[in-house]
């Protein structure tokens, strides 16, 4: 599981509040990154990370942002939530070695 | 804009049956093709991934056929099993070492006995 802790695994939100999810590696990525599962639209990359406050946008980052103020903690943010974001997000992390991606267990977020 | 179309969306295969789900590509520079795994309430999970020096990789009951004039691949589970029921992903990449991975809609298989 190269190490991967997302949390909150489950959350449900209003509409406007701000939301942050939580990715802790312990084994020193140095790539990490938040995609987005939707039907019909498979995994679309929010943001990711090449190191300590080195972060870029995705395809499909308007509305997140993203801090990575330590190697091991890469945290997404939903400022103002909407019922778009509703979806189910996924941690990643590119190997040591370079050669696979590896995926956390996920974080179901729901906006009412 | 979908650079990389997956079909079918959805595959029902009977026991000991072949699965097949297909993938095509649009930017040339992808040299990377791997195909995920993924059960329900899990992430995804690398099963097999190809780079266009080959034609073919086989892991097992899963083979990677990659065509780089069609820009094409595909996965074949030979024998499926229930076991395998789950959604697959294709996806490709480039300049591996930051990957960033686009990834096809993913395709929902059900093996029936």
């Amino acid at each position: 599981d190269a190490g991967i802790t997302q949390s909150p695994r489950h959350k449900v939100t209003e509409t406007g509040t701000p939301v942050t999810l939580r990715c802790h590696q312990t084994e020193n990525h140095r790539y990490m990154y938040w995609y987005r599962q939707d039907p019909g639209h498979g995994l679309r990359l929010i943001h990711y990370s090449y190191g300590v406050k080195d972060t870029d946008k995705g395809e499909v980052s308007d509305g997140y942002s993203v801090s990575r103020s330590k190697t091991e903690d890469f945290l997404l943010t939903l400022e103002s939530a909407t019922s778009s974001q509703t979806s189910v997000y996924f941690c990643a992390v590119l190997s040591n070695s370079g050669n696979t991606i590896y995926f956390g267990e996920g974080s179901w977020l729901t906006v009412v | 804009q979908q650079q990389v179309k997956q079909s079918p969306q959805s595959l029902i295969v009977q026991k000991g049956g072949i699965s097949i789900i297909n993938c095509a590509y649009e930017n040339t520079a992808f040299d990377y093709f791997p195909w995920y795994q993924q059960f329900p309430g899990k992430g995804p999970a690398l099963l097999i991934a190809i780079r266009p020096d080959v034609s073919e990789k086989k892991e097992g009951r899963f083979t990677i056929s990659f065509n780089k004039s069609a820009k094409q691949f595909s996965l074949h589970i030979m024998d499926s099993q229930p076991g395998d029921s789950a959604t697959y992903f294709c996806a490709a990449g480039s300049n591996f070492g930051n990957e960033k991975l686009t990834f096809g809609t993913g395709t929902r298989l059900t093996i029936i006995p």
